[in-house]
Order: structure tokens, then sequence, then C-alpha cells
């Protein structure tokens, strides 16, 4: 299930299931939103990309779903694996600008 | 393709010592970035380099943090004095100019305690 813990909101999950990681974005006239993955002691990572264009975007075993009426991000994982086990942010861009403002984080577990 | 190199990885410090951190981005890369990473937080973006010049330094406290990349490519962070809130994981970035997010890089950071 989905907690928010001490620092970060937290998802257990088993091997194999499928994940969903949620994420409210804040500025209306951002356009362009990524997802990264943060394993421990390593930097973000870029997972998947999506305009504001688009309403769903997949790429290998993930999906991101993009509701701008409500402002509202999403990435599935499809078959969670426990190298899935990270930090997951999402960020958004606005018109123009190619830096992201960072979420706060959701952090991933994946029970063998 | 080589990453973003970054050293020291771990550093701790006493509140108002000086600390300095280095980048090496990835060849070819013009742009460079500095994050700041507070424990349970999205990185906070410090400082971003075009070549050796500064593109935005809107978030970067100047009265105790600096950075520079004097020929376009490696870059130094430094705090002076530091203080207690500082202690973070500093996270170097570097892109291609104007590139998606898929062509911005993370080096593995260095994580800062002060004490």
């Amino acid at each position: 299930g989905e907690s928010v813990g001490l620092h970060l909101p937290t998802l257990s999950v088993q091997e194999g299931d499928n994940s969903i990681i949620n994420c409210a974005y804040s500025n209306s006239a951002s356009d362009y939103f990524i997802w990264y993955k943060q394993e421990s002691g390593k930097g973000p990572q870029f997972i998947i990309d999506i305009r504001s264009n688009m309403d769903k975007r997949q790429g290998q075993r993930v999906t991101v779903l993009l509701n701008k009426t409500v402002k509202h991000l999403s990435l599935q994982i499809a078959a969670t694996q426990p190298g899935d086990s990270a930090v997951y942010f999402c960020a958004e861009n606005m018109s123009g600008s190619y830096i992201p403002t960072f979420g706060r984080g959701t952090s991933l577990i994946v029970h063998p | 393709e080589a990453g973003v190199a970054q050293s020291p990885r771990y550093k701790i410090i006493e509140k108002r010592q000086s600390v300095a951190f280095w980048c090496n981005p990835i060849s070819g890369h013009a742009t460079l970035y500095w994050y700041q990473q507070i424990l349970g937080q999205g990185p906070k973006l410090l400082i971003q380099f075009q070549n050796n010049g500064v593109v935005d330094d809107s978030q970067l406290p100047k009265d105790r943090f600096s950075a520079e990349r004097l020929k376009g490519v490696d870059s130094t962070l430094k705090i002076q004095p530091a203080k207690l809130e500082d202690s973070a994981v500093y996270l170097c970035a570097s892109s291609q100019m104007g590139p998606p997010a898929s062509g911005y890089t993370f080096g593995s950071g260095t994580r800062l305690t002060v004490v």
C-alpha cells in the first residue's frame, strides 16, 4: 500500500505486481514533464518524458499518464522487479526552459 | 561514454569551515548545473553554466556559496562558511545545449555533512 513515511511517501509492492506512482505538479504553465529514478548513492536517472500535448506515453515496462485538468502525472511500472526499488521523482519544465523543477519523490520498495 | 564525475563522494566538516566540490561533465556538454538535494527532497538548482558563463544563479546563496567554471569544462562549487543546514547531497549535471531531459545526466553527488 501507499503511506507517508518520515521523509518520503512510500509504496511497497510485491515482485511482479504493477506499480503506480502519482505526482501532483504545481505550475499550469509547465509543458514538459519527466520521471526520474534515483537509486541510493546515485544521481537521478531519466526514465521517461511527456509533453503537454500528449496524455499518455509508453516506454519499456513504463507508462506515463498526464492529466492537465487536475495537474496530475502518474508513472506505471509493469511487472515490478526488485531492481526497480528506488526513489522516483516527477519533474516539470516551464515552457521554454530546459531546467526541470523536481517534486518531492516517492520511495518504491519491491519485495521479492 | 563516461558519465559525470564528482569528487569527493563524502565530506564531513564542522560548521563555519570551508568546503569545495569538483565536477567533470560529460565530454562535449556545454551546459553544467549544480543542484542541492536535502534528504527526503528533490534536487534544487543552485547554478547553471553555459560554457564558462553563468546563465542562472538566482537560487545560489551568494553570501556563502560560490561556483566557477573557468575553462568551460570542470567546475567547482564552494561553501564558505558552512552552516548546519548546508548538509545535503550536491549533484552536478551536464547536458548539450538545449537538450530534452533525456540528455541531462547527473553525477553521483557529494554527500556533505556539517556538524
